[in-house]
C-alpha cells in the first residue's frame, strides 16, 4: 500500500529556533492535514490544506505556523521560533479526491524535541 | 463541536481472551466515526470506520465496532486476543460535511496481551 513519508523521525532544536517538518504525502491525493500529539495528551488537528490553501486551521495553528507545498509533492509545517510546548510527535497525513468518509493515510510522524 | 472520550487508557487482557476498548463521541451532527491502531514507531492505521451504512463495523485484523446512537457509543470488539494486538487504539469522530475531514481523537487506549 503507498505511505506517507515524513522526514526527519526525530528533530531536536533550541528554544527560538525555526524548523521544517517534511511529508511526502501519496502521490495521487489532494487532501492534506497535519496534527500533533504530546506525549501523554490526545492526537490533536492543527491544519488541513487543500488546492493550494489552508481549508481548516485549529486555535494551535498561530502565526508561529505555516504550511506549504512548495513543489507539488512535498508538503512543510514550518515553525518559526520554537517554544518549549511545541514538543511532540507531528502526524502528516492525507486523502484522495472524494466524499468526506475517505480515509485518512498517516505517516509515522516526526518527534520534534524543543529545548 | 465534537469530541470523543475513551474509557480506560490502558488495557491487558491474555491472548486468546475478549478485547473491548470503549469509545464514546458527542457530535452535534450525524458523525462519521473512525477506529485508528498505531502500532511501535508507526503512523496510524485505518482498522475500520461507519458512515451511515450497517451499524455493525467489521474492519481489518478481526475487529468490529457496533455504531450505537441511543448510546452515543461505538466500541471496540475483537473476539479473541492475539499478541499482534498490542499497540495503542484511537477513537475519532468527523462530522459530515463538503470539505476538509477533520478529525477529533479521543485520548487512546493502550493495549497489552499476556500470553
Amino acid at each position: 500500500e503507498p505511505e506517507v513519508t515524513q522526514t526527519p523521525s526525530h528533530q531536536v532544536t533550541q528554544m527560538g529556533q525555526e524548523v521544517i517538518l517534511r511529508c511526502v504525502p501519496i502521490s495521487n491525493h489532494l487532501y492534506f492535514y497535519w496534527y500533533r500529539q504530546i506525549l501523554g495528551q490526545k492526537v490533536e488537528f492543527l491544519v488541513s490544506f487543500y488546492n493550494n490553501e489552508i481549508s481548516e486551521k485549529s486555535e494551535i495553528f498561530d502565526d508561529q505556523f505555516s504550511v506549504e507545498r512548495p513543489d507539488g509533492s512535498n508538503f512543510t509545517l514550518k515553525i518559526r521560533s520554537t517554544k518549549l510546548e511545541d514538543s511532540a510527535m507531528y502526524f502528516c497525513a492525507s486523502r484522495p479526491r472524494g466524499i468526506t468518509n475517505e480515509k485518512l493515510f498517516f505517516g509515522s510522524g516526526t518527534q520534534l524535541s524543543v529545548l | 463541536a465534537q469530541s470523543v472520550t475513551q474509557l480506560g487508557s490502558h488495557v491487558s487482557v491474555s491472548e486468546g481472551a475478549l478485547v473491548l476498548l470503549r469509545c464514546n463521541y458527542s457530535s452535534s451532527v450525524p458523525p462519521y466515526l473512525f477506529w485508528y491502531v498505531q502500532y511501535p514507531n508507526q503512523g496510524l492505521q485505518l482498522l475500520l470506520k461507519y458512515t451511515s451504512a450497517a451499524t455493525l463495523v467489521k474492519g481489518i485484523n478481526g475487529f468490529e465496532a457496533e455504531f450505537k446512537k441511543s448510546e452515543t457509543s461505538f466500541h471496540l470488539t475483537k473476539p479473541s486476543a492475539h499478541m499482534s494486538d498490542a499497540a495503542e487504539y484511537f477513537c475519532a469522530v468527523s462530522e459530515r460535511r463538503a470539505a476538509g475531514n477533520k478529525l477529533t481523537f479521543g485520548g487512546g487506549t493502550r493495549v497489552l496481551v499476556k500470553p
